[in-house]
């Protein structure tokens, strides 16, 4: 069965940390990994997405990286700030799927002052 | 460009009571998705229409209907609510363009059926 497994659950860290968020996901065959990211009652937020073909993509402070080979992802955040408070899904759009995405259950990120 | 808009924001509904959440995209996506999320399972696919006129089933389908009759609108339907469909429920809609295809959530519907 294709899954994506996000760890930990839950991260609570002081502002300016540089953090990692982890995301493995268990077929390495797919077409992309992308992060979302959701606020609380809110929608979901695309933060990056990596193509099968790429190692990572920055967005600012973000940096996602791909291993495919291992089947795992990385949320890198540098200089954390209050305002990356939020839940952050990794998700994969394995092949064979069509468009479908398989989502983690997230990892709730608190940055505290 | 409003993007993604999804109706009502949310709503109490009695079991039994039958139900149609709406969809409505305005940036020409071929592509729409439901999902539910629920606490611990993350979000799981409803049903998906990769084109207007075309739907198929995705991880949890049963009870829930949708149509596709155009490319804006992708209505979701619950015939005869259950306890179990209380969740939140997300649209969602993409370009459908191979490796690079990013999905676009709307706001989400809040249901809680009683």
């Amino acid at each position: 069965k294709q899954e994506v497994t996000q760890i930990p659950a839950a991260l609570s860290v002081p502002e300016g940390e540089n953090l990692v968020l982890n995301c493995s996901f268990t077929d390495s065959a797919i077409y992309n990994l992308q992060w979302f990211r959701q606020d609380p009652g809110k929608g979901l937020t695309s933060l990056l997405l990596i193509q099968s073909s790429q190692r990572e993509q920055t967005s600012g402070r973000l940096n996602a990286s791909l291993d495919k080979s291992s089947g795992r992802s990385t949320l890198y955040i540098a200089a954390s700030q209050p305002g990356d408070s939020a839940t952050y899904l990794c998700a994969v759009r394995f092949a064979g799927t069509a468009s479908k995405l398989t989502f983690g259950t997230g990892t709730r990120l608190q940055v505290t002052l | 460009i409003a993007g993604i808009t999804q109706a009502p924001t949310s709503q109490i509904l009695a079991a039994g009571r039958r139900m149609t959440l709406r969809c409505t995209q305005d940036m020409r996506h071929n592509a729409m998705y439901w999902y539910r999320q629920d606490l611990g399972l993350g979000l799981r696919l409803i049903h998906y229409s990769n084109t207007a006129g075309t739907t198929g089933k995705g991880e949890v389908p049963d009870g829930y209907s949708v149509s596709r009759a155009n490319t804006d609108d992708f209505p979701l339907t619950l015939a005869s609510a259950v306890p179990s469909q209380t969740s939140v429920y997300f649209c969602a809609s993409s370009v459908l363009a191979s490796s690079t295809d990013t999905q676009y959530f709307g706001p989400g519907t809040r249901l809680t059926v009683l």
